[in-house]
């Protein structure tokens, strides 16, 4: 099966870095994606790791090890609007449609 | 350029009942996942549609089926409903290949009472 933690909520001030963080247990492992959810809305997709490394797009960048079974979100020069919850998910197989697993989420709170 | 777009956007059902909820995907998409979401939850993987034919599936209980149109359109279906069926249902689309990301509609709340 499948398993991921994440921290449950996160506040942050306006202008300020924030971190989160996601840990995996898998039987097979192909890929990890962030997902952001506003209230009410449907999950977006801000990015995806297949190897170890950073990748950065705009003022998100994530990063992956997948010695750890470990990953991260880092969010940058917070705004209001990044209030939201913050989904780590596992692809189930190789493919690029593959099912994906989501972590519970985590909900961040911008504060000014 | 057309998102994944779902309907209803609400639903009130009774328990024993049964639903279907529908899915247009993302134009020049070809692959349709259907998500369940508690409140406060992540979304969880309930099967997957391409070709026509559900290709992957998750740990849910054969009153949820699901079909697949040549459109790409797709429906869910829900028999029996229990109390515990309320949520809100995603729609995810993507190409089978692809990149990696999915596309999801707004979703549907289904209310049981």
């Amino acid at each position: 099966g499948q398993s991921l933690e994440q921290p449950s909520e996160v506040t942050a001030v306006e202008g300020a870095i924030v971190q989160i963080n996601c840990t995996y247990q898998t039987s097979g492992f192909y890929g990890l994606s962030w997902y952001q959810q506003h209230d009410g809305g449907a999950p977006t997709f801000l990015s995806y790791n297949a190897l170890d490394g950073l990748e950065e797009t705009g003022r998100f960048s994530s990063f992956l090890s997948r010695s750890d079974s470990y990953g991260y979100l880092l969010l940058q020069e917070l705004q209001m609007k990044d209030s939201a919850s913050y989904f780590c998910a596992v692809r189930g197989g190789a493919g690029t449609a593959s099912k994906l697993t989501f972590g519970t989420g985590t909900r961040l709170q911008v504060t000014l | 350029d057309a998102g994944v777009t779902q309907s209803p956007t609400h639903l009130i059902k009774t328990r024993g009942q049964q639903v279907t909820l529908r899915c247009s995907p993302k134009s020049g998409h070809d692959t349709v996942s259907w998500y369940q979401q508690a409140l406060g939850q992540g979304p969880q993987f309930i099967f997957q549609y391409y070709e026509e034919e559900e290709r992957q599936r998750g740990n849910f209980p054969d009153r949820f089926s699901g079909h697949q149109f040549p459109n790409y359109s797709s429906e869910l279906n829900v028999n029996a409903l229990l109390l515990g069926d309320s949520a809100l249902y995603l729609c995810a689309s993507s190409l089978f290949r692809g990149t990696y990301e999915q596309y999801f509609g707004p979703g549907t709340r289904l209310t049981v009472t």
